[in-house]
């Protein structure tokens, strides 16, 4: 099992670029969500799917967008980096039936320049 | 959900018991005690979860106060692959998640020290 699996790992970005990270999960869990972390802060939350084709915001949605097209694929689109988006994103899952355990990606790297 | 309160830092003796507290005074009767761990930069990782009963598990033992305002989360024998920041998370039981995923707050940053 990969669990949840982002990508990419590190990237830069210069103001203005669009890019998306990558979130997958192979564990069937219908809940998925976007967190991001500033250094020397706890984690926020972006966005959140409950199931295939339902998302919603969280504490920090701005500048940033999402689809759930499949159960396993979660991408998280920035649509016009700024700097303020310089930060880890982190990927999660869960499964809507069970202990409520959250599957943690290794976290994707952003640095916009 | 209800909001938790962790001292910021603490620090344990290599091979102690590290005991870190969290304040729930306003958790609901439907309330589960969660509790998630983050070493260095990857990503949280659970720890443990309860309700009421107190929980032990390979990993930690969770003491929860009788009137559940508040939980001790134990790690019996710290080593310094125990540093980390530690959260306490207090959520609705799985059944009734709905729409409404996990909060992190900052958590406690708990030092190992040799």
């Amino acid at each position: 099992n990969a669990g949840v699996t982002q990508t990419p790992k590190f990237q830069v970005l210069k103001t203005g670029q669009s890019m998306t990270l990558q979130c997958a999960q192979d564990m069937n869990h219908e809940y998925m969500s976007w967190y991001r972390q500033d250094p020397g802060m706890g984690l926020r939350l972006i966005h959140y799917s409950v199931g295939a084709g339902i998302t919603d915001q969280g504490e920090v949605p701005n500048g940033y967008n999402v689809s759930r097209s499949t159960t396993e694929d979660f991408p998280l689109r920035l649509l016009s980096a700024a700097p303020s988006q310089t930060s880890v994103y982190f990927c999660a899952s869960f499964a809507a039936v069970g202990t409520g355990e959250l599957f943690f990606g290794e976290g994707s790297r952003l640095t916009v320049l | 959900d209800a909001k938790t309160t962790q001292p910021p830092s603490m620090d344990c003796a290599e091979g102690r018991a590290a005991n870190l507290p969290c304040n729930h005074s306003t958790i609901s009767g439907n309330e589960y005690v969660y509790w998630y761990r983050q070493i260095h930069s990857q990503g949280p990782q659970y720890i443990i979860h309860g309700l009421k009963n107190n929980e032990t598990n390979e990993m930690a033992s969770l003491i929860i106060t009788e009137d559940r305002k508040s939980s001790t989360l134990i790690l019996p024998h710290a080593t310094l692959r125990d540093t980390a920041v530690y959260y306490c998370i207090v959520r609705v039981a799985p059944q009734s998640w709905g729409n409404t995923p996990l909060v992190f707050g900052k958590g406690t940053r708990l030092s190992v020290i040799a």
